[in-house]
């Protein structure tokens, strides 16, 4: 079965600096997709970052950016400085290329920027 | 382009009656999903349609829940009786899968505000 693994429930950071978020999965799959999204207290869930598991060059989007190790089947990702804004609970989700399209996601890390 | 909407955004009933959610996808997309995301959690797969059809519906409970795309547009979910552990919130999202289209990374999954519902 696959699972996505976040380890941090909880971080914070102060404004404009950097912070990491973890998360690591499990599969059999060779193509697969990886996701992170953001959700917000209006509980909105918006697309931060895509990483195709057959690109090896990390992606980034911004301020956003990813580490991606398939060996080692991890996918961090970076917010370089941080906003205010960025408060908000980040999922980290999979999806295999041979599945039906259905999202797993991690529990969710809650990041607080604070002033 | 209009997003994924949803109705309503906070619903508060009482246990044993009965609640119908709403979703309109994005204009195009053939795959509907609905998921349960209790607080402190991620995401749980309900249900997904294709055009009108269910792909996977293993993690409904399907002596309460009832789910239907009959024109292969919008939805319904339903949760008849309610019980205390359905307080959460229900978000569905949209995705082209498995259409491909030039530029789009066909998974990508578009998600409605969510729905708040609480059961006293």
């Amino acid at each position: 079965a696959q699972t996505v693994t976040q380890s941090q429930p909880e971080m914070s950071v102060q404004e404009a600096e950097t912070v990491t978020l973890s998360c690591t999965y499990d599969t059999s799959e060779s193509n697969y997709y990886l996701f992170w999204y953001k959700q917000p207290p209006s509980r909105q869930m918006i697309l931060v970052i895509r990483q195709e598991a057959y690109k090896q060059q990390n992606a980034t989007e911004n301020r956003f950016s990813v580490n991606f190790q398939k060996a080692a089947k991890s996918f961090s990702l970076k917010i370089s400085d941080s906003q205010l804004g960025d408060t908000a609970m980040y999922f980290c989700a999979f999806i295999g290329g041979g599945s039906q399209g259905n999202l797993i996601f991690g529990k969710g890390t809650k990041l607080s920027v604070k002033p | 382009e209009a997003g994924v909407a949803q109705s309503p955004r906070y619903k508060i009933i009482e246990k044993r009656q009965s609640v119908a959610f709403w979703c309109n996808p994005i204009s195009g997309h053939a795959t509907l999903y609905w998921y349960q995301q209790i607080l402190g959690q991620g995401p749980k797969l309900l249900i997904q349609f294709q055009n009108n059809g269910v792909v996977d519906d293993s993690q409904l409970p399907k002596d309460r829940f009832s789910a239907e795309r009959l024109k292969g547009v919008d939805s319904t979910l339903k949760i008849q009786p309610a019980k205390l552990e359905d307080s959460a919130v229900y978000l569905c999202a949209s995705s082209l899968w498995p259409n491909p289209a030039p530029g789009v990374t066909t998974y990508e999954q578009f998600f409605g505000p969510g729905t708040r519902l609480t059961v006293l």
